[in-house]
C-alpha cells in the first residue's frame, strides 16, 4: 500500500497568516493527490484535486503544488474559518485509496 | 445540488452485521460518470476509505477490509449501502457515503459527502 505522511502533525498560525501544509507519499503517485477540509463534526470537503485544481467554490487563498512524491497545500492568508483539519489523499493505486493521517490548524 | 444522507443502527454487537444505507437525492445513483464510495474516520483519528461501486453493481474494496466488507447498490431507490461483519470496538467510527470520480487522468476523489453516522461497537 501507498503510505501518505503529512506533516506538521499539528499546526498554530494566526489570521493573516500564509500557512504551508506538506504530505509526502512512500512512492510516486504522480499527481494523484487530493486535499480535503475538516471542520470538527462535520464531514471533509474536497479543496484540491489532482494536485493542485482548485475545486469550484473554495476560495482562491487556497493553493495545492508538487507531483511525484511530496505535495503541498498552501493558504495565502489565513481567515478565521480555515482552522480545522487538514487530509491529502492518494489515488495513484489502481483502486485503492488512502489518506495522510491529517495536519490540524489552530489558532495561536 | 447532489446530497447524500447516511442511516442505520448506532449500536452494534461485538460479532454482528453493521449495516448502513446511503441515500442519494438530486441526482441519479446510475450516472456513469461516477462511482459511490463508503469512508470511515473512528473517533479522534484519520480517514480510512473502506470500499466503492458503481450502479452496474461493480465493487472494489480496500484490501485490509476486503473480508469483511459487502457493498451493493439499488438503483431504483437511488440508494447503495455497506455490510461489515464480524465487527468488533475497532469497527466503531463515523461512517460517511460520496460520490466519486474515477478519471484515468486525474484521478479519484470524493465530492460530496454525506454527514456521517456513528457507528459504536458494544454489547
Amino acid at each position: 500500500d501507498i503510505q501518505m505522511t503529512q506533516s506538521p502533525s499539528s499546526l498554530s498560525a494566526s489570521v493573516g497568516d500564509r500557512v504551508t501544509i506538506t504530505c509526502r507519499a512512500s512512492q510516486s503517485i504522480s499527481s494523484y493527490l487530493n486535499w480535503y477540509q475538516q471542520k470538527p463534526g462535520k464531514a471533509p470537503k474536497l479543496l484540491i484535486y489532482a494536485a493542485s485544481s482548485l475545486q469550484s467554490g473554495v476560495p482562491s487563498r487556497f493553493s495545492g503544488s508538487g507531483s511525484g512524491t511530496d505535495f503541498t497545500l498552501t493558504i495565502s492568508s489565513l481567515q478565521p474559518e480555515d482552522f480545522a483539519t487538514y487530509y491529502c489523499q492518494q489515488s495513484y493505486s489502481t483502486r485503492v485509496y488512502t489518506f495522510g493521517q491529517g495536519t490540524k490548524l489552530e489558532i495561536k | 445540488q447532489l446530497q447524500l444522507q447516511e442511516s442505520g443502527p448506532g449500536l452494534v454487537k461485538p460479532s454482528e452485521t453493521l449495516s448502513l444505507t446511503c441515500t442519494v437525492s438530486g441526482g441519479s445513483i446510475s450516472s456513469s460518470s461516477y462511482y459511490w464510495g463508503w469512508i470511515r474516520q473512528p473517533p479522534g483519528k484519520g480517514l480510512e476509505w473502506i470500499g466503492s461501486i458503481y450502479y452496474s453493481g461493480s465493487t472494489y474494496y480496500n484490501p485490509s477490509l476486503k473480508s469483511r466488507v459487502t457493498i451493493s447498490v439499488d438503483t431504483s431507490k437511488n440508494q447503495f449501502s455497506l455490510k461489515l461483519s464480524s465487527v468488533t470496538a475497532a469497527d466503531t467510527a463515523v461512517y460517511y457515503c460520496a460520490r466519486h470520480s474515477d478519471d484515468i487522468l486525474t484521478g479519484c476523489w470524493f465530492d460530496p459527502w454525506g454527514q456521517g453516522t456513528l457507528v459504536t461497537v458494544s454489547s
